[in-house]
Order: structure tokens, then sequence, then C-alpha cells
């Protein structure tokens, strides 16, 4: 397809499971972005790569959070010993190329419910 | 870090009149500043931008005005009808790479 894809759409896990999620970027595009994204707030940042090289990781909450984007186009999140404060919506982003002022592209999302 | 404020947090107009949704940010090395429109169940849609080297951008019934000096930055929508109740998020981001740091949201409810 033409836009930002990722699966699960949805995932219910029991607390303690680990979880990944994967998102397949727009082709070509150079940056991909996670965001989570909790019931009734806005998205927010979790870490950032451009090609394979994780730029940035300030935002993942803690070391159960890892991601990865071996061959610089499909990434995947991956959540150890999920926890309920893990609970959201895990949003994947692209951009056409790494400098400042391009669209950003967003996935519908992959729900994840912590139970 | 950027940290980009965004007010009300709901909003209802009716039918017809217009919506304005305000933000502020904090970092004064930010560029760019994108609107994006979230419907339930799916992705943010960027449905305006708007760049630090302009003061107003229109879109059709869709605007955005910026002051780099004040640091904020609104959404117009005018003549609203009810597709475009939704929740709207303002964000931005800096010279120094692409991520965009957003605010919270404004849900924004078109009264018949």
């Amino acid at each position: 397809g033409a836009g930002v894809s990722q699966s699960p759409r949805y995932k219910v896990a029991k607390r303690g499971q680990d979880v990944a999620l994967r998102c397949d970027p727009i082709s070509g595009h150079v940056s991909l972005f996670w965001y989570q994204q909790a019931l009734g707030q806005g998205p927010e940042f979790l870490t950032y790569f451009q090609n394979e090289a994780q730029l940035d990781k300030s935002g993942l909450p803690s070391d159960r959070f890892f991601a990865e984007r071996p061959e610089g186009s499909v990434s995947t999140l991956k959540i150890q010993r999920t926890q309920q404060e893990d609970s959201a919506v895990y949003l994947c982003a692209s951009s056409r190329t790494g400098t400042s002022g391009n669209t950003i592209y967003f996935g519908e999302g992959s729900w994840l419910t912590v139970v | 870090g950027e940290n980009v404020e965004q007010h009300p947090s709901t909003l209802s107009v009716q039918e017809g009149d217009s919506a304005v949704i305000k933000c502020t940010y904090s970092d004064s090395a930010s560029n760019y500043f994108p609107w994006y429109k979230q419907e339930l169940g799916k992705g943010p849609q960027l449905i305006i931008d708007i760049r630090s080297n302009v003061g107003e951008k229109k879109d059709q019934r869709i605007a955005v005005t910026l002051n780099k000096t004040a640091k904020h930055f609104s959404l117009h929508i005018t003549e609203t009808q009810p597709e475009d109740s939704a929740v709207y998020f303002c964000a931005a981001s800096t010279v120094r790479d692409d991520k965009i740091i957003f605010g919270k949201g404004t849900r924004l409810h078109i009264l018949p």
C-alpha cells in the first residue's frame, strides 16, 4: 500500500508477556518514528531512526522498550515484561528525508491492552 | 527540550461558526509547525503546516498563523461542518531534526 502500515492493529497481552509491534513505512522514506498515545492524550515521542541508525531514543520509558530497524525499512518495537501502564496506542510514522520540515505520515496505530 | 502547550482541551461550536485553537512552544529553534486531525480509531492526519519564514497560511476553510516573537501559533477553521468534529493536535519541530513534539490535543465538537 501507499501508506504506513502497522501490525497487529490490536493486541491483548497478559501482564509480563513480551510483545512485538511491526511498522512498514512508506517505501523509500528515510526517517521512521515511534510514538505512544495514551487514551485522551497527545502522541508522545519514543524513538526515531534515519535509515538503520537510531538517532534518538530519549522517549523510551524504560529499558523494557526496544526498537530496531536493521535494514533501514521495516521497524519493530518490542516491549518486554508488559505492564498495565504500557496499555496505549503505538503509532509509527515516516518521512521522506531526515531534515526538519518534512511531512510526517502516520499509520493507524497498534492498540495494546495489557490485562 | 521542546514543550508544546495547547488550549482549549475541548471546544464546542455551532455548525457554520468559526473555531480557533491556540498553541505555544518553548524552543526558539523550532521552525516547523504542523497541525494534525485525528478521528476515532485512526492515526493523525496532517491538515496544514507552516514554516517559520511565513506568518500565515491558508487552505480553503483552514488557516494557520504564527507569531515567532511570542512563540505561539493558531489554527482557524471557518464555516465549520459536522465532519470537522475530531481531535486536533498542534506540533513543533526544530532545525536539529525532523521529530515533532505534540500538544495534548483539542476535541472539537460541531453542534447541529
